[in-house]
């Protein structure tokens, strides 16, 4: 069923179009990023991450942005298609930490025929 | 299928009673991990294994919860004298080495009348 919520930030495309989604961090030790897709009745899906000595990462139509000094990062989808509809988090993970990856809060994507 | 199995699916229980889920991680993983999420959050960390051994719980995890992996392969999360907050969706990942790709199950939705 259901497990994503209702009052999700949410983010409408229309098909083919690019989409921008954001997320802040407030951990500055954090040294690991990750996006992760989540879809309905799902468990999250890992799309594509990024260590904090790059700035960008490209993967297959997607690409990830770290802005470390303003603690900054975003993912870009080219080209969108019905199937990235989902509910996007981005997670970190401290240097500190030998386990622990913190889920932001997430932003839906919706996509307009 | 060789991802991340979880079972039950789903489970009703009454406020009062134990429930326990089982996690199958994928076979060649030395990491799992737990995390709960709630209708409109992200994954909240609950804990995690490598191999056998329970290495961080966070403060989330009260007395009520407990978990284990035997042998290091399959994990099993039990909360006793459930309550209605403990109503979310229980998710189980796992990871290869360093532990950073995480690999979710479709997760166990509880729900507490």
């Amino acid at each position: 069923g259901e497990n994503v919520g209702l009052h999700l930030p949410t983010l409408s495309v229309q098909e083919g179009d690019n989409s921008i989604i954001n997320c802040a961090y407030s951990n500055s030790a954090s040294d690991y990023f990750i996006w992760y897709k989540q879809e309905s009745g799902k468990g999250p899906q890992f799309i594509i991450d990024i260590r904090s000595n790059m700035d960008k990462r490209q993967g297959q139509r997607v690409t990830v942005l770290l802005n470390k000094t303003v603690k900054h990062l975003s993912l870009q989808i080219a080209a969108t298609q019905p199937g990235d509809s989902a509910v996007y988090f981005c997670a970190e993970k401290a240097e500190s930490s030998a386990s622990k990856i913190i889920f932001g809060s997430g932003t839906r994507l919706s996509i307009r025929p | 299928d060789t991802g991340v199995s979880q079972n039950p699916r789903h489970k009703i229980t009454k406020r009062g009673q134990n429930v326990t889920f089982r996690c199958d991680p994928i076979s060649e993983h030395n990491r799992l991990y737990w995390y709960r999420q709630t209708l409109g959050q992200g994954p909240e960390f609950l804990t995690y294994f490598q191999n056998e051994a329970q290495l961080e719980k966070s403060r989330l995890l009260s007395d009520r919860f407990s978990a284990e992996r035997p042998k290091g392969s399959f994990s099993t999360l039990e909360i006793q004298r459930t309550e209605q907050g403990d109503s979310a969706m229980y998710l189980c990942a796992s990871s290869f080495g360093q532990g950073e790709k995480l690999f979710f199950g479709s997760g166990t939705q509880l729900s507490v009348l």
